[in-house]
């Protein structure tokens, strides 16, 4: 069985802070995608990135930046310089074993209140 | 850009209604899918589609149907709406292997 953890319910900072998100997986699978989705208060989730099981180069996008380390199957998100506009729920996600066409098995998601 | 659309943002429902929610995708995706969101237990999978007529159930497809006639199209049906179906209900649509897109919700009231 697959299982995607994210240890923090909900952390608060002030903003200007940098703040990671962790996400834990677990899969006997060698290939999978891994992904991060934020969750303003509007409701929609918007998809943040993707990321193969053969490619554990870290990403950079403007303030994000994912670390993705197989060794430890972890794939944590971070916020640099962290803004009012960030605060939402992310959810990490694991694309099942081959691939295929199943739901996403999500974490229960990390609430990021960001303070002015 | 992808757009997902939900028939309804807000719905409230009696018990006993049958209730219809209707999710449509403009990006020629082979699969689609239907999730509800509850506080503490995060997003989980109803049903999902990975071609017209075609449907799987997910994780928790009790008290839930699911229609795919047409590509763009996939509704799900509550045939007897009880009170633990209260929740929000998100659709999404993918092509093979790639990322989810959702559609804003639907936040399902029964009363």
């Amino acid at each position: 069985a697959q299982k995607v953890t994210q240890a923090q319910t909900e952390i608060s900072v002030v903003e200007k802070e940098d703040v990671t998100l962790d996400c834990v997986y677990e899969t006997r699978d060698t290939t999978y995608y891994l992904f991060w989705y934020k969750q303003p208060p509007s409701g929609e989730l918007v998809f943040l990135i993707r990321r193969n099981s053969f490619d554990e180069q870290n990403e950079i996008s403007g303030r994000y930046s994912w670390n993705f380390q197989k060794s430890t199957s972890s794939f944590n998100f971070t916020i640099t310089a962290s803004q009012v506009v960030d605060s939402a729920v992310y959810f990490c996600a694991l694309n099942p074993p081959g691939g295929g066409a199943d739901g996403l098995t999500f974490g229960k998601g990390t609430h990021l209140i960001i303070q002015p | 850009d992808v757009k997902v659309t939900q028939s309804s943002r807000y719905l409230v429902k009696r018990t006993g209604e049958k209730v219809f929610l209707e999710c449509v995708q403009d990006m020629d995706h082979e699969n689609m899918f239907w999730y509800r969101q509850d506080p503490g237990l995060g997003l989980r999978l109803i049903y999902f589609s990975y071609d017209v007529k075609m449907k799987e159930k997910g994780d928790i497809p009790e008290g839930y149907s699911v229609s795919r006639e047409k590509k763009e199209r996939f509704s799900l049906i509550l045939e007897s709406a009880s009170t633990n179906q209260t929740s929000m209900y998100l659709c999404a649509s993918s092509p093979p292997l790639l990322e989810q897109y959702f559609g804003p919700g639907t936040r399902l009231t029964v009363t």
